[in-house]
């Protein structure tokens, strides 16, 4: 069965420090990986795709990186700001093609305090 | 340049009533979406269209369920005599192609049923 797991489910950080969340697929096949935001009461907001030849990528403060091999991915969020409070979402897919049904994970919610 | 518009952000139906949900994808996009996601659970998969055309709809239920992309029009998602356990938040995502890159998720419509 096709899963995607994330942790930790919850993260506090203090505003200022970094913070790297986790994500483990058993998708197959595997065609990308996309790390999206998603701020309460919203939709989904991409931050990065990566096929399975990307190991890293970046955008702004978060990147994200891919290790195919071992099925595992982990989104890193340097010197965190208020506005990074949100739950952070890791999907796969098993094709660049739309009717590839997208498995998300349940997210990691991440809280920035001052 | 609008993104993805779902109406009505918050939907109180009694059980038994029907809900009606309404997707109007980003200009240009033809490829529709929906997803379901229900409390501290991931966004599932529901159904997949094109204009006119439903391409996939594996993963929305047998009964009570069905979906439309019109020609003109926004996309619908119909929910007939609603059970308790159908309050979910309700997202829709539209594409330009079948290449599901571009992928654009609505704010979602909050479906409560009292």
């Amino acid at each position: 069965k096709n899963q995607v797991e994330q942790s930790p489910q919850s993260l506090i950080i203090l505003e200022g420090k970094n913070c790297t969340l986790q994500c483990n697929y058993t998708v197959s096949p595997f065609s990308n990986l996309r790390w999206y935001k998603q701020d309460t009461g919203r939709g989904p907001v991409s931050l990065t795709i990566m096929t399975f030849s990307e190991n890293t990528k970046s955008n702004g403060r978060y990147t994200a990186t891919l290790d195919a091999d071992t099925k595992q991915s982990s989104l890193h969020i340097t010197a965190s700001q208020l506005s990074d409070s949100a739950s952070y979402i890791c999907v796969v897919s098993p094709s660049n093609f739309g009717n590839e049904k997208l498995t998300f994970g349940t997210g990691t919610r991440l809280t920035i305090i001052p | 340049n609008a993104g993805v518009m779902q109406n009505p952000r918050h939907l109180v139906r009694r059980r038994g009533q029907e809900a009606r949900l309404r997707c109007s994808p980003m200009k240009g996009h033809s490829h529709v979406y929906w997803y379901r996601q229900l409390p501290e659970e991931g966004l599932k998969f529901m159904v997949y269209l094109q204009k006119e055309n439903i391409i996939d709809e594996s993963g929305m239920p047998k009964e009570r369920f069905s979906a439309e992309f019109p020609k003109e029009g926004p996309s619908i998602l119909r929910i007939q005599q609603v059970v308790r356990g159908d309050s979910a938040a309700y997202f829709c995502a539209s594409s330009q192609s079948q290449e599901n890159y571009g992928y654009t998720f609505g704010s979602g419509t909050r479906l409560t049923v009292v």
